[in-house]
């Protein structure tokens, strides 16, 4: 059973264009989050949602807009995409409580977007 | 600003060599502290984590990390690598009073020679 899925795995677009990365998770958590992770390897947070709340809006163009419709899933739509859009989006979800030892976040497999 | 920081970016170590990777981070609230691990091609998967205890902690495929609160730290460890544990690692930070914001380190790839 796949934990958190995102589609698609691979999307090569123009510059301009508008896409949507989709998110799902089955494990019943509350809270979802989007990573970016840059071509360097780095890895940062862009938004989270609790229960289709948005809870941290990082600093991000406000070209990026996720979607909760339901607190399985949180989608990334992107409008006029850039070169510097070209990364890896992870989705990530997390059970309450945080302060929990059972807390940890689950990440997806990424979506690898390339702008052309 | 709070900040994760990685001592060594390329670590370069052969089989049944012992590894240590560092691990700083920069911010006096509540934090939760994970490891985590990004083979090639694979998404993130946890390592190990600490919440609150023992400052040890034991993770999976052997690996352990130890939370030092007055360094600000908490280094991974493994007593002898195999040529498998080739990945990426991440260092995190969870900041709770920040709606659960996970503050990653920049990550140190680690290649293990067989």
């Amino acid at each position: 059973d796949t934990a958190v899925s995102q589609t698609p795995k691979y999307l090569v677009t123009q510059m301009g264009n508008d896409k949507s990365i989709k998110c799902e998770q089955n494990l019943g958590h509350d809270t979802m989050y989007w990573y970016k992770q840059d071509s360097k390897k780095f890895l940062k947070i862009m938004f989270s949602y609790n229960n289709k709340e948005l809870i941290i809006n990082e600093t991000v163009p406000n070209r990026f807009s996720p979607k909760s419709p339901d607190k399985a899933h949180l989608n990334l739509h992107i409008n006029s995409l850039e070169l510097g859009d070209s990364a890896v989006y992870f989705c990530a979800s997390s059970p309450l409580p945080a302060s929990g030892p059972d807390y940890e976040q689950y990440f997806g497999p990424g979506t690898r977007l390339t702008v052309t | 600003a709070q900040s994760v920081s990685q001592h060594n970016h390329h670590v370069i170590l052969s089989e049944a060599a012992s590894l240590e990777l560092g691990c700083n981070y920069s911010y006096g609230g509540t934090v939760n502290l994970f490891w985590y691990v990004q083979y090639p091609g694979q998404h993130l998967q946890l390592l190990l984590k600490y919440f609150s205890g023992d400052p040890l902690v034991k993770g999976i495929k052997g690996f352990e990390a130890e939370f030092i609160k007055s360094k600000f730290s908490f280094n991974l460890r493994k007593p002898s690598v195999q040529w498998s544990d080739t990945a990426e690692y991440f260092c995190a930070v969870n900041l709770r009073e920040y709606g659960n914001k996970l503050v990653f380190g920049a990550g140190t790839i680690l290649r293990v020679k067989s």
